[in-house]
């Protein structure tokens, strides 16, 4: 398909045990942005790739969470030490990058932490 | 602190009536407003977006209404149908810095009673 895709769709882990989360945005798309949507709240910003650059991730709750594109294109948002607070989803978002392109979000992963 | 203040939280509409929903923002640095529409399961999906250097904007049956004194915007569903229903979150970005990471509503639930 054309569309953002992101694996796996649903994830249930014990706590303390370590996910990682997969991302493969729109062909093309510079820009590569990770949310996280709790439920009944609107998605808030982790961290945001320009390329491989991560070049903001002032969005990241902890330094539990690390996220990486190393080939610019598919990228991997890795949680550590997972805590039951990280229960939630987390999107992934593509742009072209340039001022004013829109995001096109994934159907995101649905992280249960038990 | 949410950014961007969203209202109502939930929303009851006869088919056929006008949805509006309504969003706030403090930081002037935002000029970009997009709304997006999410169903359960999937991910955001842009509807409309709106700059400040306008006051409306009209994509078949939905309008953005922007006012740029009182930092207000809102999205109006004409006609509203009861595929509508869904939950739709306002957003702003400063898409000046490229770096045009989104800040969201916290969502308002539309249903579109047949």
């Amino acid at each position: 398909g054309a569309g953002v895709s992101q694996s796996p769709r649903y994830k249930v882990a014990k706590r303390g045990q370590d996910v990682a989360l997969r991302c493969d945005p729109i062909s093309g798309h510079v820009s590569l942005f990770w949310y996280q949507q709790a439920l009944g709240q609107g998605p808030e910003f982790l961290t945001y790739f320009q390329n491989e650059a991560q070049l903001d991730k002032s969005g990241l709750p902890s330094d539990r969470f690390f996220a990486e594109r190393p080939e610019g294109s598919v990228s991997t948002l890795k949680i550590q030490r997972t805590q039951q607070e990280d229960s939630a989803v987390y999107l992934c978002a593509s742009s072209f990058g340039r001022r004013g392109q829109p995001q096109h979000f994934g159907d995101g992963t649905r992280l249960s932490i038990l | 602190q949410q950014q961007v203040k969203q209202s109502p939280q939930s929303l009851i509409v006869q088919k056929g009536g006008i949805s509006i929903i309504n969003c706030a923002y403090e930081n002037t640095a935002f000029d970009y407003f997009p709304w997006y529409q999410q169903f359960p399961g999937k991910g955001p999906a842009l509807l409309i977006a709106i700059r400040p250097d306008v006051s409306e904007k009209k994509e078949g049956r939905f309008t953005i209404s922007f006012n740029k004194s009182a930092k207000q915007f809102s999205l109006h569903i004409m006609d509203s149908q009861p595929g509508d229903s869904a939950t739709y979150f306002c957003a702003a970005s400063k898409s000046q810095t490229g770096a045009n990471n989104l800040f969201f509503g916290t969502g308002t639930r539309l249903t579109v009673i047949p």
